[in-house]
């Protein structure tokens, strides 16, 4: 069966400091993947998504950027973190077709402070 | 702009009677629909999804019903457990193929012993 590996589970980091946050997807090849932030009390946000290594799609401009190294790995990263990069952050795949049915991880909660 | 929203922010429902969770969409082309369940620190969990061809879908315990006329969506769940608390939420893919979905704010369903 699939499963999807997000982590840390928790952050917290200073402003101006850079960000790394890893997801890895096992039982799958060639996954569609997705990187959200979900803000408290609001829906989730589409940040990044990618159908195939190193092709990255940006939906929102801002000063986070995200690769795709290998098939079923996906990095969310940062050179410096600003205070209104705290939010819950959470990875995602999905198969066949994009943005349908897509499986979440546990999620990072990140604090910038 | 598009939305998708909630008619409740919350829901008290007794143990083991039935839920009704709503969700509108403004979208008149949205061709697909999903519905999540997140508890609390934790990542989205799928539990349903429905296409615009269909009017309702079944799956464990919970129906989808999805009213076209009115762009009205509902999740039904069948003799609620404790384990069901958690924040649902629903998603359209706007325009569809292949569009990004949008997610609603959520309901927090709460059983009550």
């Amino acid at each position: 069966s699939q499963t999807i590996h997000q982590w840390p589970a928790t952050l917290v980091q200073p402003v101006g400091s850079p960000l790394s946050l890893e997801c890895t997807v096992e039982g799958t090849s060639n996954p569609n993947l997705y990187w959200y932030r979900q803000a408290a009390g609001r829906g989730l946000q589409l940040l990044f998504y990618s159908v195939g290594i190193g092709q990255i799609s940006s939906e929102v401009p801002q000063n986070l950027s995200a690769s795709r190294p290998q098939d079923r790995q996906f990095i969310l990263s940062s050179k410096k973190l600003l205070l209104s990069d705290s939010g819950f952050y959470l990875c995602a795949w999905s198969v066949t077709v994009l943005h349908e049915k897509l499986f979440f991880g546990s999620g990072t909660q990140l604090s910038v402070l | 702009g598009e939305s998708v929203g909630l008619h409740l922010p919350t829901l008290s429902v007794q143990e083991g009677d039935n839920s009704i969770i709503n969700c509108a969409y403004s979208n008149s082309a949205s061709d697909y629909f999903i519905w999540y369940k997140q508890e609390s620190g934790k990542g989205p969990q799928f539990i349903i999804d429905i296409r615009s061809n269909m009017d309702k879908r079944q799956g464990q315990r919970v129906t989808v019903l999805l009213n076209k006329t009115v762009k009205h969506l509902s999740l039904q769940i069948a003799a609620t457990q404790p384990g069901d608390s958690a924040v649902y939420f629903c998603a359209e893919n706007g325009k569809g193929g292949n569009e990004k979905l949008t997610f609603g704010t959520g309901t927090r369903l709460t059983i009550i012993p």
